[in-house]
């Protein structure tokens, strides 16, 4: 199947910092990407969806402020934590779909830990 | 996109069939079933997908009810690697792309 990366896998950042983390399709072009957030025993919940040239469309109760995305070419989606807090560590999943099929496919995820 | 029910944790023993369902009594007509699985801190893997026939690949088979309010995911000959979190999700084939995730079943195969 196609392939997402995500970069990088695993990342501890002091409380105040900004981390960037990066998706990108590798064998794909992808006009649209997703990022998911996900805490420990809990199921993965959409935090936005990033669209290549254009503003990214943030679920309801996600701050854009705080979570910047920017989809500046059709293999890259980066979202950035700003102003990171212990309480934004979590697993942060990014997709996309392969325009030739409808399923979605996943980067393997960037565990965050602010300490 | 419709809800899905499923059970929380199923047991499977190593090299049986592993037999998940998932009830989705208000799917549309034009609702795909989609199986995805996550295995423990890793990005979400696709499985397979079906509208109303049953479907068969090399990783699994999808059994969709007659009336389409529920299906089953078939792993034929389970292995210890298949021990994941196994997520039903219906959703439309075009047009709204985001998945929405449940609570998912815990699969895990008993050596």
């Amino acid at each position: 199947g196609a392939v997402v990366s995500q970069h990088p896998s695993r990342v501890i950042c002091k409380s105040g910092t900004s981390v960037k983390i990066e998706c990108r399709s590798l064998d794909f072009q992808a006009t649209t990407m997703f990022w998911y957030r996900q805490f420990p025993k809990q199921s993965l919940m959409l935090m936005a969806t990033s669209n290549e040239g254009s503003k990214a469309t943030y679920e309801q109760g996600v701050e854009k402020d705080k979570f910047l995305i920017n989809h500046a070419s059709l293999t890259l989606s980066t979202l950035t934590v700003t102003s990171a807090h212990p309480e934004d560590s979590s697993f942060y999943i990014c997709s996309a779909r392969h325009p030739g099929g409808q399923e979605a496919f996943f980067g393997q995820g960037t565990r965050l830990t602010v300490v | 996109d419709a809800k899905t029910t499923q059970p929380p944790s199923m047991d499977c023993a190593e090299g049986r069939a592993a037999n998940l369902p998932c009830n989705h009594s208000t799917i549309s007509g034009n609702e795909y079933v989609y199986w995805y699985r996550q295995i423990h801190s890793q990005g979400p893997q696709y499985i397979i997908h079906g509208l109303k026939n049953n479907e068969t690949n090399e990783m699994a088979s999808l059994i969709i009810t007659e009336d389409r309010k529920s299906s089953t995911l078939i792993l034929p000959h389970a292995t210890l690697r298949d021990t994941a979190v196994y997520y039903c999700i219906v959703r439309v084939y075009f047009g709204n792309e985001k998945l929405t995730f449940g609570t998912g079943t815990r699969l895990t195969i008993i050596p």
